[in-house]
């Protein structure tokens, strides 16, 4: 079976704060891939990136940044210099196995960067 | 251009009543999907059709109807709608079966009274 765990509910930090999301996920499957999707406040779903699970190169995009590591089925999502905008609720999601046709979410984390 | 777009974002309704959402995607995608989002955030998905043809149907009552003209449209029909169906429903697409990038609607929020 599939899962994907979120264990922060909510967070909150201070403008310019280094903020860290965090994401399990279970699988059987040794082909997967993971996603991480926003859901700013007015509800719409921005995907955020997409990783499979044969790529564990970490990736940087502008002030976030995603680290993948398989041994311990994580893939941890980092913002650094936290900015208002990135007020939102954070997905982390699994597709598994390739060629699946589903997304099996986490329960999200609320983040609220205070100004 | 709005890639994935859903009518109506707001829908408020008796309990009983049937009632349509549609989805329509311009991105030439061959694969779209409904999702329900409940109170608590939690999302996941209901059905998925892949070229007109329904691929996933997920544990969701009969109540619930897709139906799906073409591959660039995926409506989603509630009959007798109830006060637990009140939840927010996501369209998505995305280019074919399988691990890409979906690309989702704004979201309709569905209040049944």
């Amino acid at each position: 079976a599939q899962k994907v765990t979120q264990a922060q509910t909510e967070i909150s930090v201070v403008e310019k704060e280094d903020v860290t999301l965090d994401c399990v996920y279970e699988t059987r499957d040794t082909t997967y891939y993971l996603f991480w999707y926003k859901q700013p406040p007015s509800g719409e779903l921005v995907f955020l990136i997409r990783r499979n699970s044969f790529d564990e190169q970490n990736e940087i995009s502008g002030r976030y940044s995603w680290n993948f590591q398989k041994s311990t089925s994580s893939f941890n999502f980092t913002i650094t210099a936290s900015q208002v905008v990135d007020s939102a609720v954070y997905f982390c999601a699994l597709s598994a196995p390739a060629g699946a046709n589903n997304l099996f979410f986490g329960t999200g984390t609320r983040l609220t960067v205070i100004p | 251009d709005t890639a994935v777009s859903q009518t109506p974002k707001y829908l408020v309704t008796q309990m009983g009543n049937d009632k349509s959402i549609k989805c329509e995607q311009n991105l030439g995608h061959d694969t779209m999907y409904w999702y329900k989002q409940d109170s608590k955030k939690f999302l996941k998905i209901m059905f998925s059709y892949n070229n007109k043809e329904l691929i996933i149907n997920e544990t969701v009552p009969n109540r619930f109807s897709p139906k799906s003209p073409d591959k660039a449209h995926l409506n989603l029909h509630i009959n007798s709608l109830e006060l637990g169906d009140s939840a927010v429903y996501f369209c998505a697409s995305t280019l074919s079966q399988g691990n890409t990038e979906a690309f989702f609607g704004q979201g309709t929020r569905l209040t049944v009274v």
